[in-house]
């Protein structure tokens, strides 16, 4: 059974706090998203990696960072939270020719 | 223009109606198109992908695909309770790997 593993499914931190989410994925795929959603927005895409060590800026990179090291995990950093970024954010991962994407079931992300 | 366009919605039908769900992109050199269910609550599960033009069938599902007029949609045959959720229209655009949503279409299925 394919999975993408969000460790952290609810958090509270405080602005100005540095905020890590982890993404780990267990089927080999090259490539990995962090998307966030909100409501009437839809899903909003902040950064994208298709290999180890590359990263490409989505829509909405702003105040966000990223991070893979190693093929099967890709970290999103949010490196001052602010209370705009609270939002439910969503990694998902997909093969080479992007035909099959799988979503983790998300974290919850709430700045005060 | 956003990238991809998708009806908010609610869109309500009785039970055992059709649903049609529709999207429009902008990036005519997309090339693959998908259609997720996303539940309250939940993260997005994958319903049908669709890669050339006409009509692609999965049991009560079937996705059609219109490159010329930059317009894809969904049709839920024998419409169930059980398929109220949000529809969301997705596209891989500039010939990579970057997967682009619409901002969903509500669908609800009344008893």
């Amino acid at each position: 059974d394919v999975k993408v593993t969000q460790s952290s499914r609810y958090l509270v931190k405080r602005t100005g706090e540095k905020v890590f989410l982890e993404c780990v994925q267990d089927m080999d795929h090259e490539n990995m998203f962090w998307y966030r959603q909100d409501p009437g927005l839809g899903l909003r895409l902040i950064y994208f990696s298709y290999d180890v060590k590359m990263k490409e800026k989505g829509d909405i990179p702003e105040g966000y960072s990223v991070s893979r090291e190693k093929k099967e995990r890709f970290s999103l950093i949010l490196e001052s939270a602010s209370t705009n970024q609270t939002s439910m954010y969503l990694c998902a991962s997909s093969d080479t020719r992007g035909n099959t994407i799988y979503f983790g079931e998300g974290s919850w992300l709430t700045v005060v | 223009q956003k990238e991809v366009e998708q009806n908010s919605g609610p869109l309500s039908v009785p039970e055992g109606a059709i649903a049609s769900l529709n999207c429009t992109y902008s990036d005519r050199g997309s090339q693959s198109f998908f259609w997720y269910r996303q539940y309250s609550g939940k993260s997005p599960e994958l319903i049908m992908s669709i890669y050339s033009n006409g009509d692609k069938e999965d049991g009560r599902f079937t996705a059609q695909l219109n490159k010329a007029s930059q317009y894809v949609s969904l049709l839920i045959r024998d419409s169930q309770p059980s398929d109220s959720a949000t529809y969301l229209c997705a596209v891989i655009v500039d010939s990579s790997y970057k997967l682009i949503f619409g901002s969903g279409t509500r669908l609800l299925v009344r008893p």
